[in-house]
């Protein structure tokens, strides 16, 4: 039973545009929502994060929209740039408990 | 640095043969836990620990043991490995009240033949 979905498995987009990764859950208990970053080798690492109470968050190049009604939040970030090659995760967590985790989106920027 | 090691990084072996992967953070976080990651599942928490001597089952805790003896260090024990325990497992650590200050280690790639 998948709490959090990430429908596209992959994703390819030019330097300089718009990435656009996508979040849907289904538990409406979740009151906070992340997404990881991860590189080949390495541990996901923290990236953004939006409380429930918000409906959007930003950080520099990443913005994250929350949309309760929906269920969805997606990740866009711009300019994109060849680095922000990885694996994204989304979680969400309720009470600040345990996380669930999406399947992952590989984002692929190319030159 | 803050960081969470584990050791070994990658593991070959065969079924039943016990196994334990290490895991050491140096954050003085209260809170540790052991995920696994499979294609197209995402991570799954294995087992967690939100302090010394406490530790409690995660979403797919079959096959797996745990202790917690120190705050630092979240040892994940495999009794009797099995092929369907091949994955890549990741330990991480948090402090208690906040989930977006999750630290992971860099990962342990097993194989079970």
């Amino acid at each position: 039973d998948q709490q959090v979905k990430q429908n596209s498995p992959s994703l390819s987009v030019q330097e300089g545009r718009i990435s656009i990764l996508n979040c849907d859950y289904t538990n409406s208990m979740f009151d906070y929502f992340l997404w990881y970053k991860k590189y080949p080798a390495e541990g996901p690492t923290f990236l953004i994060s939006i409380s429930s109470i918000k409906d959007k968050n930003e950080d520099g190049r990443f913005t994250v929209f929350l949309n309760k009604s929906a269920k969805h939040l997606s990740l866009h970030i711009v300019p994109s740039q060849p680095g922000d090659s990885a694996v994204y995760f989304c979680a969400a967590s309720s009470n600040n408990n345990d996380m669930r985790f999406g399947a992952g989106t590989r984002l692929t920027v190319k030159p | 640095e803050a960081q969470v090691t584990q050791n070994p990084r990658y593991l070959i072996t065969v079924t039943g043969k016990k196994l334990t992967v290490t895991c050491s953070q140096n954050m003085n976080h209260e809170y540790m836990s052991w995920y696994r990651q499979d294609p197209g599942l995402g991570l799954r928490q294995i087992y967690y620990s939100m302090n010394v001597e406490v530790t409690d089952k995660g979403d797919v805790p079959e096959g797996y043991k745990v202790s917690r003896k120190e705050k630092r260090n979240f040892p994940l024990i495999l009794e009797s490995p099995s092929p369907n325990q091949t994955s890549l497992y990741f330990c991480a650590s948090r402090t208690g009240g906040r989930v977006e200050t999750q630290y992971f280690g860099p990962g342990t790639r097993l194989l079970v033949l």
